[in-house]
C-alpha cells in the first residue's frame, strides 16, 4: 500500500491570504486526486492529474503534479470561509481499484 | 450524475443491536462500492471493497463478522454493523465506481453513535 503524507496537518489563515497543501509520497503515483470535505459530508472530488509537471486551475484553486510524480500541491489564492474544510489527497495505485488516502489538512479560513 | 446516497444520515442505536446503513448509486450501476471509516479530525480508513455479487474484500484488521456487507445488486451495498458497542461510534463513507465512471464517488455519510 502506497502511503501518503500531507502537510500542514492543520491550517488557520485570514480571509484573503494564500495557502499550500502538500502531499508527497516515497513511491510513484500513477494517478493523484484531490478532493474536499465538509464537515458531516462525504469527500467531493476537485480534480486528478495523471501527468509529471502537470498543472490544473479550478477557480482559486491550483494543483500541480511533481515531475517525478512524487510530489503534489494545491494552493489557494485569496481564501474565503467557504475554502474552509479538510483537503484530502489519494491516489488509486497502479491496481486502479482502491484508493488510499493521506492523513488530511483541515483548513480554516477566518473571515 | 454519479450520484451516491447514504441512509440513514444519524443513527444512535444501543450498545449490543445491529445497524444497517444502505449505499445506493442512484444514476449509474456500481459494479464496485467501498466502505470507509472516519474518527473525527482523521482522514478515511478503507474497510472493505465490495464486488457486486460476490463476498466483499475486507481490509486488515476490519473484523468481517462484526461489519457485514452485501452488495446485492448494481445500485446498492449495505454495512451492517453487528452488536455494537460505543467503540464503533464513528462516520460511515461508502463510494461508488461503475464500468463507465473513471473514479469513485462518495456519499454523504452515516453517523452511527452507539450509546
Amino acid at each position: 500500500t502506497q502511503l501518503l503524507e500531507q502537510s500542514p496537518q492543520f491550517l488557520s489563515i485570514q480571509e484573503g491570504e494564500n495557502l499550500t497543501v502538500y502531499c508527497n509520497s516515497s513511491s510513484v503515483f500513477s494517478s493523484l486526486q484531490w478532493y474536499r470535505q465538509e464537515p458531516g459530508e462525504g469527500p467531493v472530488l476537485l480534480v486528478t492529474v495523471v501527468t509529471g509537471g502537470e498543472v490544473k486551475k479550478l477557480k482559486r484553486l491550483t494543483f500541480q503534479f511533481g515531475d517525478a510524480r512524487k510530489d503534489s500541491s494545491l494552493h489557494i489564492t485569496a481564501a474565503q470561509p467557504g475554502d474552509t474544510g479538510l483537503y484530502l489527497c489519494a491516489t488509486s495505485g497502479a491496481a486502479g481499484n482502491k484508493l488510499t488516502f493521506g492523513g488530511g489538512t483541515r483548513v480554516l479560513v477566518k473571515p | 450524475g454519479a450520484v451516491v446516497s447514504q441512509h440513514p444520515s444519524r443513527v444512535i442505536c444501543k450498545s449490543g443491536t445491529s445497524v444497517k446503513i444502505e449505499c445506493r448509486s442512484l444514476d449509474f450501476q456500481a459494479t464496485t462500492m467501498f466502505w470507509y471509516r472516519q474518527f473525527p479530525k482523521k482522514s478515511l480508513m478503507l474497510m472493505a471493497t465490495s464486488n457486486e455479487g460476490s463476498k466483499a474484500t475486507y481490509e486488515q484488521g476490519v473484523e468481517k463478522d462484526k461489519f457485514l456487507i452485501n452488495h446485492a445488486s448494481l445500485t446498492l451495498s449495505t454495512l451492517t454493523v453487528t452488536s455494537a458497542h460505543p467503540e464503533d461510534s464513528s462516520f460511515y463513507i461508502c463510494s461508488a465506481r461503475g464500468q463507465v465512471q473513471s473514479g469513485q464517488y462518495f456519499g454523504p455519510g452515516t453517523r452511527l453513535t452507539v450509546t
